[in-house]
């Protein structure tokens, strides 16, 4: 099990630019979640995915922000036009059992200059 | 609104050593579970440990334990026979039952010296 795969691991963009987050969940889980960690805010949840449908997206910040499931081992965290306020580490994660926690990825180190 | 204060932003502990790290929760729900979750310099979160509500036996996974006072809302992290390789944040998390979202402290930073 390679666990949960995001790619990449480090982005560096000019404000203004589109930035595209990708995720391979861990097969056979069938919840997908995005997280951001800054200094100021901690970890948050952006949007979580049931069986490659959105369920919450309340955490989204803004219109600029999108993600999508189109199957279920990817997804993808879009932020058009960015900014540098959106500089932040995004993870993803999924999990199988309601019972236990969830399963991170690497995370994403996003820098908007 | 769920929140999860851990007080101390940083810890230190001598190898082979043990150390508490402290979190504290509030809620009115009956029904939750209660995570820490390591974060080492690669970044990456890693599960330690998972404790829920209705069982009133502490969680232990090897040399990490938890000491869970419900009606206190605390949820305390031991960590025995500190090794070099516990230096990290280490994050407490709550999450309601049958919510999907995690709430997670701010973080503690842990240094472990040999």
């Amino acid at each position: 099990d390679a666990g949960v795969i995001q790619s990449p691991r480090h982005e560096v963009t000019e404000m203004g630019q589109e930035v595209t987050l990708r995720c391979k969940p861990i097969s056979g889980h069938d919840y997908l979640f995005w997280y951001r960690q800054t200094m100021m805010r901690g970890l948050e949840l952006l949007i979580y995915f049931n069986n490659n449908v959105p369920i919450d997206d309340s955490g989204m910040p803004e219109d600029r922000f999108s993600a999508k499931m189109p199957n279920a081992s990817f997804s993808t965290l879009k932020i058009q036009p960015s900014e540098p306020r959106d500089s932040a580490v995004y993870f993803c994660a999924s999990r199988l059992d309601s019972v236990y926690g969830y399963t991170f990825g690497s995370g994403t180190r996003l820098t908007v200059v | 609104a769920q929140t999860v204060t851990q007080s101390q932003p940083e810890m230190s502990v001598q190898e082979a050593e043990t150390v508490t790290l402290s979190c504290t929760y509030d809620t009115s729900e009956s029904d939750y579970y209660l995570f820490w979750y390591k974060q080492p310099p690669s970044r990456q979160m890693i599960l330690v440990i998972r404790q829920e509500a209705y069982k009133q036996q502490n969680a232990t996974e090897n040399r990490f334990s938890v000491n869970f006072q419900k009606a206190a809302k605390s949820f305390s992290l031991k960590i025995s026979d500190s090794q070099l390789g516990d230096a990290a944040m280490y994050f407490c998390a709550y999450r309601k039952g049958g919510s999907e979202k995690l709430v997670f402290g701010k973080g503690t930073k842990l240094t472990v010296n040999p």
